[in-house]
């Protein structure tokens, strides 16, 4: 149980275009679901939360109108990178926790962008 | 300063070995402590989850907390190659913070046979 899936897994875009990233949890309903963005050998640095039917709160320095986060259901959070650029390529990783979990987080696989 | 600081290694050590990981943390506020295993190009995956003082096992893992020092660790026995992973520090302060974990640096470990 507790499995988080991500879609894609890899997205190579040109500069200027937009990609969205879909983050599902697969067999149970997520009441808050994270994003964070890791750097090579980095640790992750969380971006934002998301609540279902509400509006994300971000991270100081980052920029909501760059990433777009959709908590439209409780088993799907969407992030969308607005006219990405070389420097916002990274592996994305969302997570989420249910009602019950509390401070547990189960993590989906990652996806890696790179902007051309 | 961090809020978690973790040592990044990279630690490599002899399969069988015993390996020892830690973390310290400045806030007083953290009540809940994770130890997370992440291979490369892959999202973390949840080892240990602690919240009181001492110790906890969980097969060849054991999470240490010493609250009154802030410090954290993980100790894995017999390790083995496939142990070879980044592993993350995770700490937490419960309450109104919703889950929103602080994590450490991650620590490289390689276990060669």
């Amino acid at each position: 149980g507790a499995v988080v899936s991500q879609h894609p897994s890899w997205v190579i875009c040109k500069s200027g275009t937009s990609v969205k990233i879909e983050c599902r949890s697969l067999d149970f309903q997520a009441t808050t679901m994270f994003w964070y963005r890791q750097f090579p050998k980095q640790s992750l640095m969380l971006m934002a939360t998301s609540n279902e039917g509400s509006k994300a709160t971000y991270e100081q320095g980052v920029e909501k109108d760059k990433f777009l986060i959709n908590h439209a259901s409780l088993t799907l959070s969407t992030l969308t990178v607005t006219s990405a650029h070389p420097e916002d390529s990274s592996f994305y990783i969302c997570s989420a926790r249910t009602v019950s979990s509390y401070n547990e987080q189960f993590f989906g696989p990652g996806t890696r962008l790179t902007v051309l | 300063q961090k809020e978690v600081e973790q040592d990044p290694g990279p630690l490599s050590v002899p399969e069988g070995a015993i390996v020892s990981l830690n973390c310290t943390y400045s806030n007083s506020a953290f009540q809940y402590f994770m130890w997370y295993r992440q291979y490369s190009r892959k999202g973390p995956e949840l080892l240990m989850y602690t919240y009181s003082s001492g110790n906890k096992e969980d097969g060849r893992f054991t999470a240490q907390v010493d609250k009154s020092s802030k410090y954290i660790s993980l100790f894995i026995r017999d390790s083995q190659p496939s142990d070879s992973a980044t592993y993350l520090c995770a700490t937490n302060a419960g309450g109104t913070s919703y889950g929103k974990l602080t994590f450490g640096q991650g620590t490289i470990l390689t276990v060669h046979p």
